[in-house]
């Protein structure tokens, strides 16, 4: 079955610097993935909807400076934490929906704790 | 591995109850989620159970755990336009939290008037 990776699954970095975390999907081919957060005890809250080729879509509230989406081809897109603080804490999990349609695969998640 | 598996569309007639169904491989599961997602919005957790329960319930919900076959149901008293949404089952091996969460492929209600 459809199978996304996602890549690390977890991170401590210091304040200030910059992370990156990948979401591959591995047997698929995947136009659009999903970037979400989650705080502890809450639901899944949608960053942004990454498109193949042109500018991710990002909700309201997020920042799109600090949260930098790159979707460069049909099975990567990468989400970059840019100058991490503490309140970046989080996990941040993946997901794409491959070409037959066949619902969502979601990436494992990354734990980021910024110290 | 991990595996989550539920159907991938389930249609019901308003007034009815739905029932979404979900198995699990990994007998470690601690924790298993009923997550909802209406479109153009992010996942909304319903409801969860822990793995020593057998049942949940929350007004519409019922949420039925038969760790055994490893199969969870959500079942929606009086199903409503305004369910119609994707359900995703996801389960965790880690104690509380949402950490290394599996998720289903979802499962898109569909309602008949």
């Amino acid at each position: 079955g459809a199978v996304v990776s996602q890549h690390p699954s977890w991170v401590i970095c210091k304040s200030g610097t910059s992370v990156k975390i990948e979401c591959r999907s591995l047997d698929f081919q995947a136009t659009t993935m999903f970037w979400y957060r989650q705080f502890p005890k809450q639901s899944l809250m949608l960053m942004a909807t990454s498109n193949e080729g042109s500018k991710a879509t990002y909700e309201q509230g997020v920042e799109k400076d600090k949260f930098l989406i790159n979707h460069a081809s049909l099975t990567l897109s990468t989400l970059t934490v840019t100058s991490a603080h503490p309140e970046d804490s989080s996990f941040y999990i993946c997901s794409a929906r491959d070409f037959g349609g066949r619902g969502y695969t979601f990436g494992s998640g990354t734990r980021l704790t910024v110290v | 591995g991990e595996d989550v598996e539920q159907s991938l569309f389930l249609s019901v007639r308003e007034g009815d109850s739905s029932v979404i169904n979900c198995t699990y491989t990994d007998s470690s599961s601690t924790y298993l989620y009923w997550y909802k997602q209406e479109p153009g919005a992010g996942l909304q957790l319903l409801t969860y159970i822990f793995s020593n329960m057998d049942m949940k319930q929350d007004q519409r919900l019922t949420v039925l755990l038969n760790k055994k076959d490893k199969h969870l149901s959500l079942r929606i008293a009086d199903t409503q336009t305004g369910d119609s949404a994707i359900y995703f089952c996801a389960e965790s091996i880690s104690g509380g939290g949402a950490d290394g969460l599996t998720f289903g492929k979802g499962t898109h209600l569909i309602i008949q008037p």
